[in-house]
């Protein structure tokens, strides 16, 4: 069964606390992505990586992290200093490279204690 | 920055109308993208239009581009309750990156 999976469903950070979001692909997608959702808001670019050990900023990275060591793997870390990170993440993948058709797994919601 | 802005926020219809939602955006792009969004969910793929295309269909779905005035628009035909959810335009522009807009959110009342 291929596609792109997220886990955890729900997760819960305390004040400092570093934590991090899985996202595992099966389709061999050569690029993958991170996205942020506000409610009643589209998404904003985290991270994105179009190779194994390659990674680059998006539009709002900052307090965040990323590490791209398997084609199949690229959890996102949300580090202490992102001081609003109660939101939706959506994680995705494309085949070809940025700019082409994604594909979206289910998403993490984090909220803060 | 959100490069397509998507119009109206809200849209309510009954079963069966046409749902029209519209995407307009700032720069030059490469090709435009439809997804929709559940509730709570992740987004799925619904079309992606070039932009030396004018017009894509795929089954009650009907997209046009007019790169002239620099927006879009999504047809959904013979609606259904199943519809219902967060429409969302996504411009792939010379930063190569995918912009996403803000979102319509479209109720299908049975």
């Amino acid at each position: 069964d291929g596609g792109i999976t997220q886990s955890p469903k729900y997760l819960f950070r305390k004040e400092g606390q570093n934590v991090t979001l899985s996202c595992e692909q099966n389709l061999n997608h050569d690029a993958m992505y991170w996205y942020r959702q506000d409610p009643g808001q589209g998404l904003r670019l985290i991270y994105y990586s179009q190779i194994v050990n390659d990674f680059q900023k998006g539009d709002i990275a900052e307090g965040y992290s990323v590490s791209r060591e398997k084609k199949e793997s690229f959890p996102l870390t949300v580090t202490s200093a992102q001081k609003n990170p109660t939101a939706f993440y959506l994680c995705a993948s494309s085949m070809r490279g940025v700019g082409e058709t994604q594909y979206f797994g289910p998403g993490t919601r984090l909220l803060v204690l | 920055s959100q490069q397509g802005e998507e119009d109206p926020q809200a849209l309510s219809i009954q079963e069966g109308e046409n749902a029209t939602m519209n995407c307009s955006y700032k720069t030059s792009i490469n090709n435009l993208q439809w997804y929709r969004q559940n509730s709570g969910r992740g987004l799925v793929h619904l079309i992606l239009i070039r932009s030396n295309e004018r017009e894509k269909h795929s089954g009650r779905l009907r997209v046009t581009l007019d790169t002239s005035k620099k927006s879009s628009s999504l047809l959904i035909t013979a609606s259904r309750a199943a519809d219902t959810a967060s429409y969302f335009c996504a411009t792939r522009g010379s930063a190569r990156q995918l912009t996403f807009g803000s979102g319509t959110q479209l109720t299908v009342l049975p």
